[in-house]
């Protein structure tokens, strides 16, 4: 069974407006949750990353809200710009040591 | 550093046949990881490695995958026999510790017909 969710596959953004993306999550013994971003023939690159102490983590354009109640987080692009049009994918893992876990990613598309 | 380096970057083989896949991790590295993606079930832990050691092989899916890392420089994922449905991205990723985020290689895309 899947830990981690990314009930969306794809995304369609306008470029200047936001995009959302959303990831929920099953285990809650996770303690830290990133998002990384994969571009086609290449590896997924770090983007962001947020420790479960926190709600909220900002670098740039890109914030990540974290709901532990919820157990949702998401990722915030503002401005959408073409880009960032690749696959997103959210991961996490415990203090257990265990490896990331990821989702299934979502492919975001900004058009101009 | 060069990063993750991943060879082959594509390999095509016949059902069958043995498929070696190979990792040089990011040197000074401690943590290595051997993930694969596909579109049903995205990207997947298959093994990592601590050290040098295999620390958690439970996403390997059959005896018909093996891994190792002989020393801290070079891994492989070795497939025998190959079968249609390994056909994925086969990724590589490394890290210093395991709190961060982890370096991906730029992956092995495995075709097997």
């Amino acid at each position: 069974d899947q830990q981690v969710k990314q009930n969306s596959p794809s995304l369609s953004v306008q470029e200047g407006r936001i995009s959302i993306l959303n990831c929920d999550y099953t285990n809650s013994m996770f303690d830290y949750f990133l998002w990384y971003k994969k571009y086609p023939a290449e590896g997924p690159t770090f983007l962001i990353s947020i420790s479960s102490i926190k709600d909220k983590n900002e670098d740039g354009r890109f914030t990540v809200f974290l709901n532990k109640s919820a157990k949702h987080l998401s990722l915030h692009i503002v401005p959408s710009q073409p880009g960032d049009s690749a696959v997103y994918f959210c991961a996490a893992k415990n203090q257990a040591g265990t490896a990331l876990i990821f989702g299934k990613g979502t492919t975001l598309s900004v058009s101009s | 550093d060069a990063g993750v380096i991943q060879s082959p970057r594509h390999e095509v083989t016949e059902m069958g046949q043995e498929v070696t896949l190979r990792c040089k991790p990011i040197s000074g590295h401690d943590y290595l990881f051997w993930y694969r993606q596909t579109m049903m079930r995205g990207l997947e832990l298959l093994i990592y490695f601590n050290n040098n050691v295999p620390i958690d092989d439970s996403g390997m899916p059959e005896d018909r995958f093996s891994a190792k890392m002989p020393n801290a420089s070079f891994s492989t994922l070795k497939i025998q026999p190959s079968e249609p449905r390994d056909s994925a991205v086969y990724f590589c990723a490394s890290s210093f510790g395991q709190r961060y985020g982890y370096t991906f290689g730029s992956g092995t895309r495995l075709t097997v017909v």
